[in-house]
């Protein structure tokens, strides 16, 4: 399966701050995914983020608060924009590597604590 | 109705024994299954996939599905203390292609 990088792995933020997230797949994946996952909970899809064009949001989820960027195949962001302390999570990126089979592959995700 | 639902546990199972994880989903046109692994401060690791109706097994673990019953279940035979995590269903619907988790099961492995 395709190697996913994320960066940064945790941090420790002001509250109002923004934080951008890097997510890199070793290979060209088509679907780019999102998720949030706070503590205790199951993992919720903030965004598809799509090559080229603005990424599609679940509802719940705005772009001003979590803008997204799909420069190429293999790379995305995601912004977690004026933060608060429910915004304390993981983030995790989570490509799509087999069309045929239509499975997700998670990257190790990043730590958020907003204080 | 949750749209993928699991019982959160704890679910603990001696070792050796057979763990058994069930799960359910609304969307009967659903057509891809998943169950995933998330050990305690890790991501989640894909360990089963299953697309038809009936079992489908890799090693110790065993994916059974029944979409008429909209049912999908995880057997782990031979249970071992290093299956103890938490295994999340996750569900492919008929209209998207985003994969909807359940809140997952939360399984311990007693020696």
């Amino acid at each position: 399966s395709a190697v996913i990088s994320q960066k940064p792995s945790r941090d420790i933020c002001q509250r109002g701050t923004s934080l951008t997230i890097q997510c890199q797949v070793d290979s060209q994946v088509t679907m780019m995914f999102w998720y949030r996952q706070q503590p205790g909970q199951s993992l919720t899809l903030i965004a598809t983020a799509n090559q080229g064009s603005e990424a599609t949001y679940e509802s719940g989820f705005v772009i001003d608060k979590f803008p997204i960027s799909r420069p190429n195949l293999t790379f995305s962001t995601l912004t977690v924009s004026n933060m608060s302390p429910e915004d304390s999570s993981i983030y995790l990126c989570s490509v799509d590597e087999d069309r045929a089979q239509e499975t997700q592959y998670f990257g190790p995700g990043t730590r958020l604590l907003v204080l | 109705q949750k749209e993928v639902e699991q019982n959160s546990g704890p679910l603990s199972v001696p070792e050796g024994a057979i763990a058994s994880l069930n799960c359910t989903y609304s969307d009967r046109g659903s057509q891809s299954f998943f169950w995933y692994r998330q050990y305690s401060g890790k991501s989640p690791e894909l360990i089963m996939s299953i697309y038809s109706n009936g079992d489908k097994e890799d090693g110790r673990f065993t994916a059974q599905l029944n979409k008429a019953s909209q049912y999908v279940s995880l057997l782990i035979r031979d249970s071992q203390p290093s299956d103890s995590a938490t295994y999340l269903c996750a569900v492919k619907g008929s209209s998207a292609s985003k994969i909807i988790f359940g809140s997952g099961t939360r399984l311990s492995i007693r020696p």
